[in-house]
């Protein structure tokens, strides 16, 4: 079952516009959340986290924010370039429980310029 | 620079038979995790290990099986790939409870069966 979902496969931007990322997790025990950015035939790298003790992370023109009530986190890009044309992978951790990331099945962003 | 390195790239093998992928890390973390990725999926976590510790997902088929001699070195044994063992497999690693919170990932090894 998947405890962590990206329910849309794929997004289209205008450069220079707003990219809006969104992931839901079932688990009421994750306590970390973090994006991650993959180009084809790479592995995913590190992009942004957030604990579940903030609402709120910003990183440059990345930011993500955590709902803990509805189970929603979402990751903002402004503004969208075309180099930000990646799948992006939202994934979560339960540092109490273990050591495991579960992932999202991730969003095919196109920013297009 | 320090990096999570997998070998090889691309790996073809033949079905039912063994195949091994490698992962090295010169980063000294002490978890290790495999992932099995197949098109438009969630990298799916198939067992990681803490330390020397060995944890296995419930649903990993026992077809998987996985060895770390060492803190540097993990690998993935495939005993018996069948078609359905075709897929992106990505190491990572990560240092939790040592202020590293996220886990860095390997380029991957794309798995043929034929």
């Amino acid at each position: 079952d998947q405890q962590v979902k990206q329910n849309s496969p794929s997004l289209s931007v205008q450069e220079g516009r707003i990219s809006i990322l969104n992931c839901d997790y079932t688990n009421s025990m994750f306590d970390y959340f973090l994006w991650y950015k993959k180009y084809p035939a790479e592995g995913p790298t590190f992009l942004i986290s957030i604990s579940s003790i903030k609402d709120k992370n910003e990183d440059g023109r990345f930011t993500v924010f955590l709902n803990k009530s509805a189970k929603h986190l979402s990751l903002h890009i402004v503004p969208s370039q075309p180099g930000d044309s990646a799948v992006y992978f939202c994934a979560a951790s339960a540092g109490r429980t273990g050591n495991q990331f579960y992932f999202g099945t991730g969003t095919s962003l196109t920013v297009i310029p | 620079d320090a990096m999570v390195i997998q070998n090889p790239r691309y790996q073809v093998t033949q079905f039912g038979k063994p195949v091994t992928l490698s992962c090295s890390q010169t980063l000294n973390h002490n978890v290790m995790y495999w992932y099995q990725q197949k098109s438009s999926q969630a990298p799916k976590l198939l067992f990681h290990y803490y330390d020397k510790d060995f944890n296995n997902e419930a649903d990993t088929p026992d077809n998987f099986q996985s060895r770390r001699p060492n803190t540097s070195f993990c690998f993935l044994d495939i005993r018996s790939p069948g078609l359905g063992d075709a897929a992106m497999y990505l190491c990572a690693t990560s240092a939790r409870f040592t202020g590293v919170t996220e886990a860095f990932f390997g380029q991957g090894t794309r798995l043929t069966v034929v």
